[in-house]
């Protein structure tokens, strides 16, 4: 079946450091691919999304490009601050019959000053 | 604000003893998914909802049962918690399915089982 699998935790970053979290999907059909942002006892976010081979998702300095023919999203941010301290989860949805996301198991970023 | 209202945020049962978590949200969005998320792990489908149509995963056991009176309201009902069921429950909605829209999380509710 689908599956997303990401980089292990946590990651440990001193403020204004390059980050890159690794996640690759295996999927039957064309899915769509996110991904979500947990702060500390909140739900979780959406931080992007792409929907398409090649689509470029970003917000807030993240950025991740699906890759189709290596079957990866990374996440990148060029200067990380302590505030994005969270879990970061990479996600896939099936654009055929399935309603569903099916998630990563999360990668903690920890940023310290 | 359109949003995903989750209540309790905090709820403590005793085992065996049943609860109901609610969600409700203002975005009038036709699909409402319930999640498990025990600690450090990802969040696990457990069923939803697309309009009035309840879809089951196959492996939620049967001591969860989920009701949607209405396209703003959506229950899940533990019929009889055990230390096992201790988790984050997340009530999320999407406008449509067919996994090109995105998914939009309440708050989650913390369920202790004492």
């Amino acid at each position: 079946g689908d599956s997303v699998t990401q980089m292990e935790g946590p990651v440990t970053l001193s403020e204004e450091a390059f980050l890159t979290i690794n996640c690759t999907y295996t999927a039957t059909g064309y899915p769509s691919l996110f991904w979500y942002v947990q702060y500390p006892g909140e739900g979780l976010q959406l931080l992007l999304k792409a929907t398409k081979a090649d689509d470029k998702g970003s917000n807030k300095g993240f950025e991740a490009t699906y890759r189709k023919e290596t079957t990866s999203f990374h996440l990148e941010k060029g200067s990380v601050q302590v505030s994005d301290s969270a879990v970061y989860f990479c996600a896939l949805s099936d654009s055929g019959s399935t309603d569903k996301l099916i998630f990563g198991t999360g990668t903690r970023l920890q940023v310290f000053p | 604000d359109a949003m995903v209202i989750q209540n309790p945020r905090y709820q403590v049962t005793q085992f065996g003893k049943p609860v109901t978590l609610s969600c409700s949200q203002t975005l009038n969005h036709n699909v409402m998914y319930w999640y498990q998320q025990k600690s450090s792990q990802a969040p696990k489908l457990l069923f939803h909802y697309y309009d009035k149509d309840f879809n089951n995963e196959a492996d939620t056991p049967d001591n969860f049962q989920s009701r949607r009176p209405n396209t703003s309201f959506c229950f899940l009902d533990i019929r009889s918690p055990g230390l096992g069921d201790a988790a984050m429950y997340l009530c999320a909605t999407s406008r449509e399915g067919q996994g090109l829209y995105e998914q939009y999380f309440g708050p989650g509710t913390r369920l202790t089982v004492t």
